[in-house]
């Protein structure tokens, strides 16, 4: 099956410091990749859509200086927090698919902690 | 404003019942559906996936489809424990520029 891959799993980081997050499709080539943060017991939330050599694509609310999103390849995506700070604190996912109508498929995540 | 419904739950059903969960979605050029499953703390994981409509069966799950009434729903049979979990519809259409839109999700409990 597809398989995304996602790293680090979890990393706590110091206020104002910047943290990047891996998001690669190992099997198949990932034409789109999406990135959602989710906090404890809520639903998803779409941060950003992401095509390979295209710009991000950001969702209303999302501070695209603040969220930097690089979609260099067809298998891989990175998220850059930049300047942390604790209410960035979150489970952030990215997913990728092959095609419009693809199922998309999960890597496992990053719990970010700030302090 | 492209919507996709789903009972929070909890579902509570008792291990080896059918686990019977449904989605209603408002787009009706919507044209994939897929099912996922969160643990507690985890990414979700695709369950099924279904494109026409009827019925499609993968082990113990079943993806039901019905355009016209805009629902679709999972079955799950001989419930288990380990199926405890959330259960996220997510729907993609054309209208809504192939973004997936989720559900937030059906609670389900499978007691022992």
């Amino acid at each position: 099956g597809a398989v995304v891959s996602q790293h680090p799993s979890w990393v706590i980081c110091k206020s104002g410091t910047s943290v990047k997050i891996e998001c690669r499709s190992l099997d198949f080539q990932a034409t789109t990749m999406f990135w959602y943060r989710q906090f404890p017991k809520q639903s998803l939330m779409l941060m950003a859509t992401s095509n390979e050599g295209s710009k991000a694509t950001y969702e209303q609310g999302v501070e695209k200086d603040k969220f930097l999103i690089n979609h260099a390849s067809l298998t891989l995506s990175t998220l850059t927090v930049t300047s942390a700070h604790p209410e960035d604190s979150s489970f952030y996912i990215c997913s990728a698919r092959g095609g419009d109508n693809s199922p998309l498929h999960f890597g496992n995540g990053t719990r970010l902690t700030v302090t | 404003q492209k919507e996709v419904e789903q009972n929070s739950g909890p579902l509570s059903v008792p291990e080896g019942a059918i686990a019977s969960l449904n989605c209603t979605y408002s787009d009706r050029g919507s044209q994939s559906f897929f099912w996922y499953r969160q643990y507690s703390g985890k990414s979700p994981e695709l369950i099924m996936f279904i494109y026409s409509n009827g019925d499609k069966e993968d082990g113990r799950f079943t993806a039901q489809l019905n355009k016209a009434s805009q629902y679709v729903s999972l079955l799950i049979r001989d419930s288990q424990p380990s199926d405890s979990a959330t259960y996220l519809c997510a729907v993609i259409s054309p209208g809504g520029s192939y973004i997936p839109t989720f559900g937030r999700g059906t609670s389900l409990i499978v007691h022992p």
